[in-house]
């Protein structure tokens, strides 16, 4: 079964300390992964495309990168403005644009 | 642009009651996506429209679920009649359609079923 898993479910940080959100997935012959940022109260707010292992997006303060069989959102000296829950989704072969969500990581930077 | 526009933003109701959930979606794009989201279940794909038809309803999880799309800026979501376990924050997207997931979503209705 084509799944998505992200990990940690929650991470708080300290502004300025940087790390990184994983996405895995075990969906055969991807055809491209997203990353969604969402607010409290808002609805996601599309971040990355990536389609092929090695490929790599970059925005302000986040990285996202692709292998094989995960994902990384990277993020750099977070600054308080970028708490929020971070969500990846994954699109299959034949999905008729049906996309497989991960559950997502919600992040805290903390000043 | 004024993005994608959902209305209401909240709803209570009481079970048994008829729910409409209203959406605008950005002009030009052909495709629209109603979802659903839970702490339990996440975000669930309801349905979806190509060019103002249904392409995709399996997501709809029973007959008292329906959606419209009457011309190419305006869709509806309708229950009837309305149970508890519907209570979720139901969100509208749109899309060109260039990119499968490259959605531009609204910022949803917040359903409560009493």
């Amino acid at each position: 079964e084509d799944q998505v898993t992200q990990s940690p479910e929650a991470l708080r940080l300290q502004e300025g300390e940087s790390s990184s959100l994983n996405c895995s997935y075990t969906v055969s012959g991807l055809r491209g992964l997203f990353w969604y940022r969402q607010d409290p109260g808002k609805g996601p707010e599309f971040l990355f495309t990536l389609y092929s292992a090695g490929e790599e997006k970059e925005k302000e303060r986040l990285k996202a990168t692709l292998t094989k069989k995960e994902s990384f959102l990277h993020i750099t000296a977070p600054k308080p403005e970028d708490s929020a829950t971070y969500l990846c989704a994954v699109e299959a072969p034949d999905s008729n644009y049906q996309l497989i969500w991960g559950a997502g990581t919600k992040l805290i930077i903390k000043p | 642009d004024a993005g994608v526009i959902q209305s209401p933003r909240h709803e209570v109701t009481e079970m048994g009651q008829e729910v409409t959930l209203r959406c605008k979606p950005i002009s030009g794009h052909d495709y629209l996506f109603w979802y659903r989201q839970t702490m339990m279940r996440g975000l669930e794909l309801l349905i979806y429209f190509n060019n103002n038809v249904p392409i995709d309803d399996s997501g709809m999880p029973e007959d008292r679920f329906s959606a419209k799309m009457p011309n190419a800026s305006f869709s509806t979501l309708k229950i009837q009649p309305s149970e508890p376990r519907d209570s979720a924050v139901y969100f509208c997207a749109s899309s060109s359609g260039l990119a499968a997931g490259e959605l531009f979503f609204g910022e949803g209705s917040r359903l409560t079923v009493l």
